[in-house]
């Protein structure tokens, strides 16, 4: 079995400023780990992902990751966050065991990122 | 070009009613999921498919009932549809199981 537990429920930031949204999980598999976000009233799409390589992972706008096997942590960082940021975030977690867990996406409870002016 | 698409967005229906969801991805992918988000944002996974074959199927009551007619679509009926459905649906797909599922818009059920 697998868990996520994303440590913040709400994080409050003020513009350009820097943020971390933390991400613990568990599992007794190796895993791979996402982050999606979801704007109001939208479905949720993926912010990055760790399948394998290099445990820093990088956004397509500024977000970064860093896999921690010893830790088991997924925490996401941005050094300068803008308003569009605000957002929920959820980090997800799936075992590479393949067979009954195919696809299996377990989620954290979300973050909601505000960013204020 | 909607990737995941959804229909209805919304639906509000009494106990009791029977009601489906339906679910179209263009993205020619293999594998199909539902997902319910409830009123505390927290997703789970319901079921997913892949090649029009059940993969997972987790604790959810036999009201639900998934249906694929071809990789392109999954559907979702309720049966005897209860307070407690209120939520919202998410449908996704992917090609393979570790890659990225993309998800639909949802679709908001409130069961009055």
């Amino acid at each position: 079995a697998q868990s996520v537990t994303q440590l913040d429920s709400q994080v409050p930031v003020f513009e350009e400023a820097p943020v971390e949204l933390r991400c613990n999980y568990s599992s007794s598999v190796s895993v791979y780990l996402f982050w999606y976000v979801q704007y109001p009233n939208q479905g949720l799409q993926l912010l990055l992902k760790y399948l394998s390589g290099s445990t820093l992972v990088e956004s397509i706008n500024g977000f970064e990751a860093e896999f921690n096997k010893s830790q088991t942590s997924f925490h996401l960082r941005k050094p300068s966050v803008h308003i569009s940021d605000t957002a929920e975030y959820f980090c997800a977690v799936t075992s590479n065991a393949g067979g009954t867990s195919y696809g299996k996406l377990t989620f954290g409870q979300g973050t909601i990122l505000t960013v204020h002016p | 070009d909607t990737a995941v698409s959804q229909t209805p967005k919304y639906l509000v229906t009494q106990m009791g009613n029977d009601k489906s969801i339906k679910c179209e991805q263009n993205l020619g992918h293999d594998t199909m999921y539902w997902y319910k988000q409830d009123s505390k944002k927290f997703l789970k996974i319901m079921f997913s498919y892949n090649n029009k074959e059940l993969i997972i199927n987790e604790t959810v009551p036999n009201r639900f009932s998934p249906k694929s007619p071809d990789k392109a679509h999954l559907n979702l009926h309720i049966n005897s549809l209860e307070l407690g459905d209120s939520a919202v649906y998410f449908c996704a797909s992917s090609q393979g199981w570790t890659d990225t599922q993309y998800f639909g818009p949802g679709t908001r059920l409130t069961v009055l």
